[in-house]
């Protein structure tokens, strides 16, 4: 079973343009989540979804924003890219609430 | 909100002895407890997991306890190897709080052979 998958691995943008990250469950799994990880902070979540509404937001400013689509692929956009945004983005999957998170290679993203 | 502390932040073992990491949490309502193992350059992988209806859950060398009257949880590795380096993260989940994690800060375990 192929695990979850996120596009692309590594991205440079500069301060002021926006991105979109995406992310593909583990086939099945109806619930996705997004955390930020930095080494400063750690990991830190941002939003979660499932059924195509989000469940869960995290203490992040609304240039954050995501949107989970009806075959449970996710995506998250950060628009107005500040240099603090540079992180790894990591997606998780779930079957549904309440169950087991099993991650993603992650999305490394540099501002520049 | 929830609140998770993770301690050793730096743990050295010789290859074959044991490895525990503690963690605490604030929140009473926290009933769910992963551990995940994260390599470099790769994601969290999730080594085990333990609900707070249960004390403690062992899986071949990998054990976690918990104890809900004092919040906090461990992770126990035995018989080390030195593939068992690598960052080991605890998280918490609250009752009622969909699937948001809140994580602890992490520990550095390095195996020396």
């Amino acid at each position: 079973k192929a695990g979850v998958t996120q596009t692309p691995r590594y991205l440079i943008k500069t301060r002021g343009q926006q991105v979109t990250l995406s992310c593909s469950p583990i086939s099945g799994h109806r619930s996705v989540s997004w955390y930020q990880q930095t080494p400063g902070q750690g990991l830190q979540f941002l939003f979660e979804y499932f059924s195509e509404t989000q469940r869960n937001k995290g203490n992040f400013p609304g240039r954050f924003s995501g949107r989970q689509f009806s075959n449970s692929r996710s995506e998250m956009n950060v628009s107005t890219l500040e240099l603090g945004d540079s992180a790894l983005y990591l997606c998780a999957s779930s079957l549904t609430l309440y169950y087991e998170q099993y991650f993603g290679p992650g999305t490394r993203l540099t501002v520049t | 909100g929830e609140n998770v502390e993770q301690h050793p932040s730096t743990l050295s073992v010789q290859e074959g002895d044991s490895a525990v990491i503690k963690c605490t949490y604030s929140d009473s309502a926290s009933n769910y407890f992963p551990w995940y193992k994260q390599e470099l350059g790769k994601g969290p992988q999730l080594i085990i997991d333990i609900r707070s209806n249960v004390g403690e859950k062992k899986d071949q060398r990998i054990a976690v306890t918990l104890n809900k009257t004092a919040k906090h949880f461990s992770l126990h590795i035995t018989e080390t190897q030195p593939e068992d380096s690598a960052v080991y993260f605890c998280a918490a989940s609250i009752t009622g709080g969909g699937n948001k994690l809140t994580f602890g800060t992490g520990t550095q375990l390095k195996v020396e052979l």
